[in-house]
């Protein structure tokens, strides 16, 4: 079972750019890359996904390199209602979503 | 709405008594799959489901049963509760089961066992 690795947590000051990054290791050729963000009391909601190279939409954007073996989240401009816990969870059938990153955004 | 619904929300019962979260998705995902959540120990599978009548065991699924008769429902069945199974569950579904397929959650149950 392929599983990732995330640091435990990271704190960061309204208006700043946050960064959070996935190792992949065993990651598999037709797996795509997908990121979740879990708010206390309520269940994990899809942010972002991608294959491969840069992908943005409205909430984050999601670096992928060229071996896929990592990717970094990235939210731009961090407010205190984007506190909350983010998953890179490896794809397919088995869904592993470890511990996640605790993400504290500070006044 | 699309949404995936879980009952109960909260439940407080005794070691022994057989208990079934129910869960059921309205949006004709194949897939279906259940987790808990513990403090420490992240978010761990506990089964899943790749269509009606096909099940299987995810990270963490001794003490627990599942069944899938219909693709909308698949209910949690505790058969003999014990107080480790304390804990926050969580149903989720998504079209399919293969990459690239995003999953919906629902709302959560949360259960203690004394």
């Amino acid at each position: 079972l392929a599983k990732t690795t995330q640091p435990i947590s990271m704190d960061s000051y309204e208006g700043q750019e946050v960064n959070i990054t996935c190792s992949h290791n065993n990651i598999a050729t037709n797996d795509y890359i997908t990121w979740y963000q879990q708010f206390p009391s309520q269940g994990p909601r899809f942010i972002i996904q991608g294959y491969k190279t840069k992908v943005t939409n409205e909430v984050a954007s999601l670096f992928i390199p060229a071996d896929r073996k990592s990717s970094t989240l990235s939210l731009p401009r961090v407010s205190l209602s984007d506190t909350a816990v983010y998953y890179c969870p490896p794809d397919g059938n088995q869904f592993y979503f470890g511990t996640g990153t605790s993400l504290t955004v500070i006044p | 709405e699309a949404q995936v619904t879980q009952n109960p929300r909260y439940l407080i019962t005794v070691t022994g008594k057989k208990l079934t979260v129910t869960c059921s998705q309205n949006m004709n995902h194949e897939y279906m799959s259940w987790y808990r959540q513990d403090p420490g120990l992240g978010l761990r599978q506990i089964y899943y489901s790749m269509n009606v009548e096909v099940t299987d065991k995810g990270d963490v699924p001794e003490g627990y049963k599942v069944s899938r008769k219909e693709k909308r429902n698949f209910p949690l069945i505790l058969e003999s509760p014990s107080p480790n199974q304390t804990s926050l569950y969580f149903c989720a579904s998504s079209p399919t089961g293969t990459s690239g397929s995003e999953q919906f959650f629902g709302p959560g149950t949360r259960l203690t066992v004394l």
